[in-house]
């Protein structure tokens, strides 16, 4: 069983702050890194999927970087708003027709 | 644009009981897959179709079925319903043949077995 973890578990950000938050996952067999957000009482959406070393990938104030060497990717909030409010859940890939192993998400909180 | 489309939303079930969750894309991928989301798990890899007409076994399996139907359909079914298997379901989708495609998910079913 591959091990995705995600830190930290939850975090409450005022508005208007920067946040950043971590996944790690296994550094061999790498195929891809995906990222998504996910509401409650909704179905996770896509944000990115990341395949190269030194990938950046950007939306928006949201942000995410690559490192398939030492096994972690980070996920940049810049400004928080409200609406950022949100699990974010990162997933590893070791095949293109494979599933995705889920990390157990980071709860992000945005406090007006 | 429906996307990805699972049916029912909600259902109870008592001990021992057979369902079958269904799921539908329009957005003509080749892969599908069934995960589950329990509190403090995240969510889990039941099984999986590369493409019409294969499957294979996720990382919790046990206590499944499954059956690709078609290219468009994914079903999953719960021969014996156990407490355990109290969880909501979520179905997803993707286009496998580029890396760099995400996985589009239905909006879940939500089971709950007494």
């Amino acid at each position: 069983i591959l091990n995705v973890e995600q830190s930290p578990q939850s975090l409450h950000v005022q508005e208007g702050d920067s946040t950043n938050f971590t996944c790690s996952f296994p550094s061999s067999n790498f195929y891809a890194l995906h990222w998504y957000r996910w509401e409650t009482a909704k179905s996770p959406e896509a944000l990115f999927v990341m395949t190269l070393n030194g990938d950046e990938k950007k939306k928006g104030r949201i942000s995410a970087t690559l490192n398939t060497k030492e096994g972690y990717s980070y996920l940049y909030i810049k400004g928080s708003q409200p609406e950022d409010s949100a699990t974010y859940l990162c997933a590893f890939s070791g095949g293109g027709a494979d599933g995705l192993t889920f990390g157990k998400g980071t709860h992000l909180i945005i406090q007006p | 644009n429906a996307g990805v489309t699972q049916t029912p939303k909600f259902q109870v079930l008592k001990t021992g009981q057979s369902m079958t969750l269904q799921c539908a894309q329009d957005m003509n991928h080749n892969s599908m897959y069934w995960y589950r989301q329990d509190p403090g798990m995240g969510l889990r890899l039941i099984y999986y179709s590369a493409s019409e007409g294969t499957t294979d076994k996720g990382e919790v399996p046990n206590g499944y079925n499954v059956s690709r139907l078609n290219k468009r359909e994914f079903s999953l079914r719960l021969e014996s319903a156990a407490p355990s298997q109290t969880s909501v379901y979520f179905c997803a989708s993707s286009d496998n043949r580029a890396p760099n495609q995400p996985q589009h998910f239905g909006d879940g079913t939500r089971l709950s077995i007494l």
